[in-house]
This record gives structure tokens, C-alpha cells and sequence, in this order.
């Protein structure tokens, strides 16, 4: 694709249920990060991706949280039991060839946990 | 620890001013910078460095790396309203950690 394209752009969420955030990074990106950023901070590392394989989750704030990119292509996040504090834009990033190269970003999606 | 500290954390300048942003970060595992623009959702890459004392330019803004001081500086120079944006920098330590953004208002 022509850029990296996360779905659904807001998504509103009683506390406690499951969400699903998916991430489609440019075509041929090897690499794929997952960043959480709160209102007014940087974004925060969550997880990382070459290929299918999940190289780091040392990010993930809970194991809540769960990663996948079965594919080596589309990403999804997955929250079980939100919570308010998952509150945030969630943020997906793909690069080229790996650690490295720069990330190119995909519009993010604002999740809201009622 | 944080692994990158931006200053200021905001900046309120009229229209035709010069800014310098400022990015420190720490030694281990370093491999790059990289500096970023964020208006809305999507950062924006700017520049990526990783040779110190080389400045890189993309029209009035400009970046350079001082390994030395661990640090690196974004310049604009003749601020433009548009130029309003949280500037975000990045250091690839095997992965990439994000500073706390510096948040630029440029009056008219």
C-alpha cells in the first residue's frame, strides 16, 4: 500500500471488554513496531516484529496485551479486559529492512475506555 | 531511566522567529537519531542522523548530532504558523525510543 493504514482510526470501549486494533504496513516492510502514546507524551514502546516473529514485547504493559502478525504483513493488537488507563492513540510502525531504517507511521487509533 | 529527554517540553514563538529544539540521549546501544513532526496523528520523518558534526537541511529546518555531548538540535529558522506541531526525537537503540515531544505554537 502507499502507507501504513491502521483500522478502526476511533474506537470507544466499555471497560472490560476486548478490543482489536489492526495495523497494514507498507508493502514489503519487514518491520513492524507498535507504540502507545498517552495525551501530551512520546510514544511508548509496546512491541516489535521482523517478519511473523515477534523479536521484542518487552513494551507490553500487561499480559492483557497481545500481538500477532501471523503473515509477516497485517499486525493486530489485542486488549482483553480494557481498562481506563489503556486510554491512548495507538500507534503502528513499519520500516524497510529492520533496525536501522526509519519508521514510517500510520494515522494511529484513538482508543477511549469508558 | 528515559532513554532520550527532549527540552522544552513547549515553545510559544511568533512568526519569524528561529527555534532550537534540543535532544539528549544516552550512549548505550546507540545507533541513530532521528527527529520527527507530529500535527495530528502520523509523525512525519524529518531527518536521520548518525555521523556527528554533519548537519542535515531540508529548507529552513536543519539537525546535527554531537556524539560527543550525546545530544542533537533541530533548528527553524523563519517560523511559519504551519510549523506548529509537536517535534518528536527518536534514538534506534536496537529499537526506538521516543522522547516526550517538544510542542511548538507559532503565532502569527
Amino acid at each position: 500500500g502507499a502507507g501504513v493504514s491502521q483500522s478502526p482510526r476511533y474506537k470507544v470501549a466499555k471497560r472490560g471488554q476486548d478490543v482489536a486494533l489492526r495495523c497494514d504496513p507498507i508493502s514489503g516492510h519487514v518491520s513492524l513496531f507498535w507504540y502507545q502514546q498517552a495525551l501530551g507524551q512520546g510514544p511508548e514502546f509496546l512491541t516489535y516484529f521482523q517478519n511473523e516473529a515477534q523479536l521484542d514485547k518487552s513494551g507490553l504493559p500487561s499480559d492483557r496485551f497481545f500481538a500477532e502478525r501471523p503473515e509477516g504483513s497485517v499486525s493486530t493488537l489485542k486488549i482483553q479486559r480494557t481498562q481506563q488507563e489503556d486510554s491512548a492513540v495507538y500507534l503502528c510502525a513499519s520500516s524497510s529492512s529492520g533496525i536501522g531504517e526509519k519508521l514510517f507511521f500510520g494515522s494511529g487509533t484513538q482508543l477511549s475506555v469508558l | 531511566e528515559d532513554k532520550v529527554v527532549q527540552s522544552p517540553l513547549s515553545l510559544v514563538v511568533h512568526e519569524g522567529d528561529t527555534v532550537t529544539l534540543n535532544c539528549s540521549y544516552e550512549v548505550t546501544n546507540f545507533r541513530s537519531l532521528l527527529w520527527y513532526k507530529q500535527e495530528k496523528k502520523a509523525p512525519t520523518f524529518l531527518f536521520m542522523l548518525t555521523s556527528s558534526g554533519i548537519e542535515k537541511k531540508s529548507g529552513r529546518l536543519s539537525s546535527i548530532l554531537d556524539k560527543k555531548e550525546l545530544s542533537s538540535i533541530l533548528n527553524i529558522t523563519a517560523t511559519q504558523t504551519g510549523d506548529s506541531a509537536i517535534y518528536l526525537c527518536a534514538g534506534d537503540f536496537n529499537k526506538f525510543y521516543f522522547g516526550s515531544g517538544t510542542k511548538l505554537n507559532v503565532k502569527p
